[in-house]
């Protein structure tokens, strides 16, 4: 079992829609990560918060906003997406930015659907 | 761009020792070495990690060439359920984790 909960697993939206991805880990992590995978490709990095702050963003375009409303809880908004936006999300948890030798913790991902 | 570099895909037959090579040529004295593996339909699952000296946990054994520009993951008895794309990282503080494409093992029964 993953100690990263993702909700929902599975989201089809239309282009106009908004809707949001969530992320929740109760490991005390202070650093979270937003992750896009394309089928059979690796994860690429999107968005790094290090104490509730946004630390990195990989020029990610605005139509994707996150936040991080506490330690625990990572969001995903998303609005006007493509369909080239279609992928997996993954979410991940590490103690802290600043250590090398520290894992990441990753959930099982959404799978969204642009129509 | 990714710093590591693995061979596509591998092969073994199941209950058998598979060693999963990676080159990292230009590994700096602070890097880590991470691997990581993803099953089907799940997300990341992190294997071990080392800095200079060889490694052992419960899931895998890592050993780290003498100049540190290799490494090589070693599951001891490959079983059907360690067929899996698996990472190996380059992790710096304050880096950014950049995955390769990494090493997809299959696993014959």
């Amino acid at each position: 079992d993953t100690e990263v909960t993702q909700t929902p697993k599975h989201l089809v939206m239309g282009m106009t829609n908004k809707k949001s991805l969530k992320c929740e880990q109760h490991m005390g992590h202070r650093a979270m990560y937003w992750y896009k995978q394309k089928a059979k490709k690796p994860p690429e990095l999107m968005f790094v918060y290090s104490y509730e702050k946004l630390s990195i963003n990989e020029s990610v375009p605005s139509r994707f906003s996150p936040e991080c409303p506490n330690s625990s809880l990572l969001n995903l908004h998303l609005h006007a997406l493509q369909p080239e936006d279609s992928a997996l999300y993954l979410c991940a948890s590490s103690q802290e930015v600043v250590y090398s030798n520290q894992p990441q913790h990753f959930g099982d991902g959404t799978r969204l659907s642009i129509l | 761009d990714a710093k590591t570099t693995q061979p596509n895909s591998m092969e073994s037959n199941e209950e058998e020792p598979v060693h999963l090579p990676c080159n990292h040529s230009t590994i700096s004295g602070t890097d880590y070495i991470h691997w990581y593996r993803q099953l089907p339909s799940q997300g990341p699952e992190y294997v071990i990690h080392g800095l200079t000296s060889n490694v052992n946990n419960r899931m895998a054994s890592l050993a780290i060439a003498e100049d540190r520009k290799s490494s090589t993951l070693i599951l001891h008895r490959a079983t059907l359920r360690d067929a899996a794309v698996y990472y190996c990282i380059l992790k710096t503080s304050y880096d950014k984790v950049i995955f390769g494409p990494g090493t997809s093992l299959s696993v014959i029964p």
